[in-house]
């Protein structure tokens, strides 16, 4: 089946350096890229909704200037932590829609540690 | 607005007994709904997915939902669980353009040995 792969798994990184995580739809073509973050116990709350070629929208709340995301192929789409600190330190999550719901697939999930 | 709401913060059940997992939702077309599983520090799994067609949606692992269109539900069941089924369980609603998913507050599930 379809895969979505997010990489790198795990990051540690200081303050104030910034840190991407990169998702791949491994053998579909993703129209639609999806950012989370979950912090512990918690749901995932979106941070924003990426279309290939087209700025990311943003969810209310959400510094775009933080956190930037870019969707340059219909297979890969970055987010990048700028300036990190350690309250940015979370579980992100992506996942990445073709042309429909029925193709909404989830990556492994990225473990960001901020010291 | 589009929202989902999983009333159970926390389940505990025997195992080998019978599960239910609420989930309410809203939205003003026939959603796309979606049940995923969580393992501590893991990605999601996708359990089972409903669209249209039967409201009866069969998943992975002896899991299944319904979809109630007068209820607003989709609850999960599984009529036996096993210590293996013990995470976090997350109700998800899509709309049709897939340009948004919503996903509930998630109910962790506990099995009592």
């Amino acid at each position: 089946g379809a895969v979505v792969s997010q990489h790198p798994s795990r990051v540690i990184c200081k303050s104030g350096t910034s840190v991407k995580i990169e998702c791949r739809s491994l053998d579909f073509q993703a129209t639609t890229m999806f950012w989370y973050r979950q912090f512990p116990k918690q749901s995932l709350m979106l941070m924003a909704t990426s279309n290939e070629g087209s700025k990311a929208t943003y969810e209310q709340g959400v510094e775009k200037d933080k956190f930037l995301i870019n969707h340059a192929s219909l297979t890969l789409s970055t987010l990048t932590v700028t300036s990190a600190h350690p309250e940015d330190s979370s579980f992100y999550i992506c996942s990445a829609s073709g042309l429909e719901a029925s193709t909404i697939y989830f990556g492994e999930g990225s473990w960001l540690t901020v010291v | 607005a589009q929202s989902v709401t999983q009333p159970d913060i926390h389940i505990t059940v025997s195992e080998g007994a019978s599960l239910e997992l609420r989930c309410n939702y809203s939205y003003g077309a026939t959603p796309y709904l979606f049940w995923y599983v969580q393992s501590p520090g893991q990605g999601l799994q996708l359990l089972l997915k409903y669209f249209s067609g039967d409201t009866l949606v069969q998943g992975i692992k002896g899991f299944e939902a319904e979809f109630k269109r007068s209820q607003s539900s989709f609850n999960l069941r599984k009529p036996s669980v096993h210590w293996s089924d013990a995470a976090e369980y997350f109700c998800a609603v899509v709309n049709s353009s897939a340009s948004k998913i919503i996903f509930g507050s998630g109910t962790r599930l506990s099995i009592r040995p």
